[in-house]
């Protein structure tokens, strides 16, 4: 069974900081989306990586994918308080298979504090 | 219309009750997937289709839950007989195809409450 999972599940962090957000998952796939959620709000598409060793950046938000480590990563730069929202991976399972079922982690809930 | 269409968007339902909830995906759009997400939860997968290939039922809760598409377009997610432990936030997404390089669009979701 895929799991998917995200450290930390919380994260609290000053306005100007670096941080990291891990993604975790537990079998083979080399496709891998970024979502955003803000309270009371539906799903923001962030980031698709495609491919092993795909880097994706936005405005302060960089996303990476390892697929050998079954890892990607969602790094935030100099952070500020628009950033403060749940930040979902999810990943496709049986790529290329009978199935495409989407799985997502376990959500990271990110505040920045002034 | 140019995004996922979610109706009702809230729904409030006693105990025991039949709901059906609707998802309108965006036009042409051929995988549409329901997770169910509660509060302060993440995103519990329950089903998805694929063109006309058979759904991936594999997720739903109990046999309470069921699911249809019709003319691979408007999908309708049906919960009978329902209980308080069914009170979440019902999501629907929709892609172009089963493994999308533009990821998946979210519909705005239907909240439903089992009181």
């Amino acid at each position: 069974e895929l799991k998917v999972e995200q450290n930390p599940l919380f994260l609290s962090m000053q306005e100007g900081k670096n941080y990291t957000i891990y993604c975790n998952y537990s079998t083979t796939s080399d496709r891998l989306y970024w979502y955003r959620q803000d309270p009371g709000k539906s799903l923001e598409s962030l980031f698709v990586l495609l491919s092993n060793g795909a880097v994706k950046q936005e405005g302060r938000l960089m996303a990476s994918l390892d697929t050998k480590a079954r890892l990607s990563t969602l790094h935030i730069t100099a952070a500020v308080h628009d950033l403060s929202a749940t930040y979902f991976c999810a990943v496709v399972l049986d790529y290329g298979g009978a199935t495409n079922k989407l799985i997502f982690g376990t959500g990271t809930l990110l505040a920045v504090q002034p | 219309g140019a995004g996922v269409s979610q109706s009702p968007s809230n729904k409030v339902t006693e105990k025991g009750k039949d709901v059906e909830l609707r998802c309108d995906p965006i036009s042409g759009h051929t995988a549409l997937y329901w997770y169910r997400q509660s509060l302060g939860q993440g995103l519990e997968f329950l089903i998805y289709f694929q063109g006309n290939s058979a759904p991936d039922k594999s997720g739903l809760p109990s046999d309470r839950f069921s699911a249809e598409r019709t003319g691979g377009s408007v999908s309708t997610l049906t919960i009978q007989r329902t209980q308080q432990e069914d009170s979440a936030v019902y999501l629907c997404a929709s892609a172009w195809t089963a493994l999308p390089v533009y990821g998946y669009t979210f519909g705005s979701g239907t909240r439903l409450t089992v009181v």
